[in-house]
């Protein structure tokens, strides 16, 4: 079973526009939740991450967004562009072991 | 180049076949860890070694499947008597006891079962 909910599936956002995928989670035990962006033919890479400890963490164009009681976290790309054109994928483990459960991932398309 | 290395990076083989996958970590890494990804999916957790024990072994890991950090270095991943359920993506991640939590992946090495 999926320990992580990731939505939506696709999404396809205009050069500039903002793209918006959301994760939710179960095991209250979980303290780091990273996103992995992933182009075809490659391996998953670390795009950003957050520890429940702040609400919101921003690195560039990328922000994630963490709400601990409802077990929620987003992630915003804003001023999107062709090059971020990539599935992502949350993501979340305990501390420690760093053994990710990864939500099923968002293709997102950045239209020129 | 000092990434995660994967070979090999595509494997076709016939049902009931043996096939053994390799990973080369970053070299000062202490921490591996294998994951399974299929098509549409997330990839999913299947072992992680730090060093050369192997700590934690996935449910999805069957007894067709074997997997070995000799030395502490590289890693093979054997499957057994592949069935087609097996074809996936298999990555390999690399990190170090303590850091950031930031797992380094290979490429990965694609698996068709006929």
């Amino acid at each position: 079973q999926q320990q992580v909910k990731q939505s939506p599936q696709s999404l396809i956002v205009q050069k500039g526009g903002i793209s918006i995928i959301n994760c939710a989670y179960e095991n209250t035990a979980f303290d780091y939740f990273p996103w992995y962006q992933q182009f075809p033919g490659k391996g998953p890479a670390l795009l950003i991450a957050i520890r429940p400890d702040v609400s919101e963490k921003k690195e560039g164009r990328f922000t994630i967004s963490f709400n601990k009681s409802a077990k929620q976290f987003s992630l915003h790309i804003m001023d999107s562009q062709p090059g971020d054109s990539a599935t992502y994928f949350c993501a979340a483990s305990i501390r420690g072991d760093y053994k990710l459960s990864f939500g099923a991932g968002t293709t997102v398309t950045v239209r020129a | 180049d000092t990434g995660v290395s994967q070979n090999p990076r595509h494997k076709i083989t016939k049902r009931g076949q043996n096939v053994t996958f390799r990973c080369d970590p970053i070299s000062e890494h202490n921490r591996l860890y294998w994951y399974r990804q299929t098509l549409g999916q997330g990839p999913e957790f299947l072992t992680y070694f730090q060093n050369e024990a192997q700590l934690e072994k996935s449910r999805l890991l069957s007894d067709r499947f074997s997997a070995e950090r000799p030395k502490g270095s590289f890693s093979t991943l054997e499957i057994q008597r592949t069935e087609q359920g097996d074809s996936a993506m298999y990555l390999c991640a690399s990190s170090l006891q303590v850091n950031t939590g930031e797992l380094f992946f290979g490429e990965g090495s694609r698996l068709t079962v006929l």
